[in-house]
């Protein structure tokens, strides 16, 4: 069965400056992984995604993602954060077989301060 | 935007009443995903779908019912509800191209069982 880390449950960052969110995940064959943006109130925005191909992959509102098969990791990063970045933040991995939801991690709340 | 509903968005009962919460998709999603959020917990899958009248358990689906008599809806049934199940309830579609397995949230509802 897969499963999902996020080591850091709550990480505050100064506006302007570089972000990296971890995620780790366990799964025995190759994944599918996301990353998805909660915002106070709101329900999950689906910020990018992996399936094949280039470890690196871009998203929405400047964030993109790097697969690590070795390290089993699929970390979250933006060159530089906004206020508006503030949120909350789900990694998830799926895999191929359909009838298998995703699995979430715990999330890692983002606050941004001037 | 996957045209998902959910209806109430809010709402207050009483421990011990029956609860639905109604889930609606307008674009013939064949999954459909009823999850729980809660602090610390992250989101918590509780009953699925993979088509009507095909529906499987997750993680926490004590105390839990769905029903899907059609394509459009999936509806979330507290039996009798406890105050446990105060929580905000997410529903998701995953879209029915099988080698993406991309999951779209609705908006959420949040109830409060007193």
């Amino acid at each position: 069965a897969q499963s999902v880390t996020q080591p850091d449950i709550h990480i505050t960052v100064s506006e302007g400056a570089s972000l990296e969110l971890r995620c780790n995940y366990s799964y025995g064959a190759t994944p599918y992984l996301f990353w998805y943006v909660q915002s106070p109130g709101q329900g999950l925005q689906l910020l990018l995604k992996y399936f094949s191909g280039d470890t690196l992959v871009q998203g929405i509102k400047g964030f993109e993602a790097e697969f690590k098969r070795s390290q089993s990791s699929f970390n979250l990063r933006k060159p530089s954060v906004h206020w508006s970045d503030a949120a909350e933040y789900f990694c998830a991995v799926g895999a191929l077989r359909e009838n298998t939801p995703l699995v979430f991690g715990k999330g890692t709340r983002l606050s941004v301060i001037a | 935007d996957a045209g998902i509903t959910q209806s109430p968005r809010h709402k207050v009962t009483e421990t011990g009443t029956p609860v639905t919460l109604r889930c609606h998709q307008t674009e013939n999603h064949r999954y459909m995903y009823w999850y729980r959020q809660d602090p610390g917990h992250g989101l918590r899958l509780i009953h699925y779908s993979y088509g009507v009248k095909d529906t499987d358990k997750g993680e926490v689906s004590d105390g839990y019912s769905v029903s899907r008599s059609k394509t459009e809806d999936f509806l979330l049934t507290l039996e009798s509800a406890t105050s446990s199940q105060t929580s905000v309830y997410f529903c998701a579609i995953k879209q029915n191209d099988p080698s993406t397995d991309t999951q779209y949230f609705g908006p959420g509802t949040r109830l409060t069982v007193l």
